[in-house]
């Protein structure tokens, strides 16, 4: 069936240092890739996403990557701060849904 | 706008009891989901919804149902509720931008315990 393994699980990385969540995904066909952001007590909210047609995409210091034959993407956040200590979940495009990772926890060290 | 809410936030059950957590959006959205989550296991789809009165079933239907019977409103029951259901259950929607777009617009969650 379709799913998404999302690694690490956990990740922590000192403050200014780059940090890089990794996913594959199984279904050929999904065509949509976001990445959801969630803090301790809140609800996830979109931080970036890429379709199939787009390599790679960049929002100031996140970018994410795409490698369609392979089947993952990566999400790359590049001079890390405390508030960007959360979890963050990778998604896959599956028919009228989205199939979701287990989640990384981020924890930037000051 | 209000976005997605949820109704209740917090609830507390013994086993066995029912109970309906109601979801509303406000965006005029065609698909609403149900999520629960729980620790280290992400984001599980119980139930969504491409449309008023349509319901099709996700990862984890079991125990639950859903009913879509106004395009805003997205209502999660469980008819005997178990320890199991223990979770925080998040309720999403979306609108599909030429068919691929899917981003997702979540409320602030429930926290549901059962004793």
């Amino acid at each position: 069936g379709e799913n998404v393994e999302q690694h690490p699980s956990t990740l922590s990385v000192q403050e200014g240092d780059s940090a890089v969540i990794k996913c594959t995904y199984s279904d050929s066909a999904s065509n949509y890739f976001p990445w959801y952001k969630q803090e301790l007590g809140k609800r996830p909210q979109l931080i970036i996403d890429i379709r199939s047609n787009v390599g790679e995409k960049k929002d100031q210091r996140i970018a994410v990557t795409l490698n369609k034959t392979a089947k993952h993407f990566s999400l790359h956040i590049t001079e890390t701060q405390p508030e960007d200590s959360a979890v963050y979940f990778c998604a896959a495009k599956a028919t009228g849904k989205l199939i979701f990772g287990q989640g990384t926890t981020l924890q930037v060290k000051p | 706008n209000a976005g997605v809410t949820q109704t209740p936030k917090f609830r507390v059950l013994k086993t066995g009891q029912s109970m309906t957590l109601l979801c509303a959006q406000d965006m005029n959205h065609e698909y609403m989901y149900w999520y629960r989550q729980d620790p280290g296991m992400g984001l599980r789809l119980i139930h969504y919804s491409v449309g008023e009165g349509t319901t099709a079933k996700g990862e984890v239907p079991d125990g639950y149902n859903v009913s879509r019977l106004k395009k805003q409103n997205f209502l999660l029951g469980l008819e005997s509720a178990a320890p199991s259901q223990t979770s925080v259950y998040f309720c999403a929607s979306s609108f599909p931008l030429a068919g691929v777009i899917y981003e997702q617009y979540f409320g602030p969650g429930t926290r549901l315990t059962v004793t």
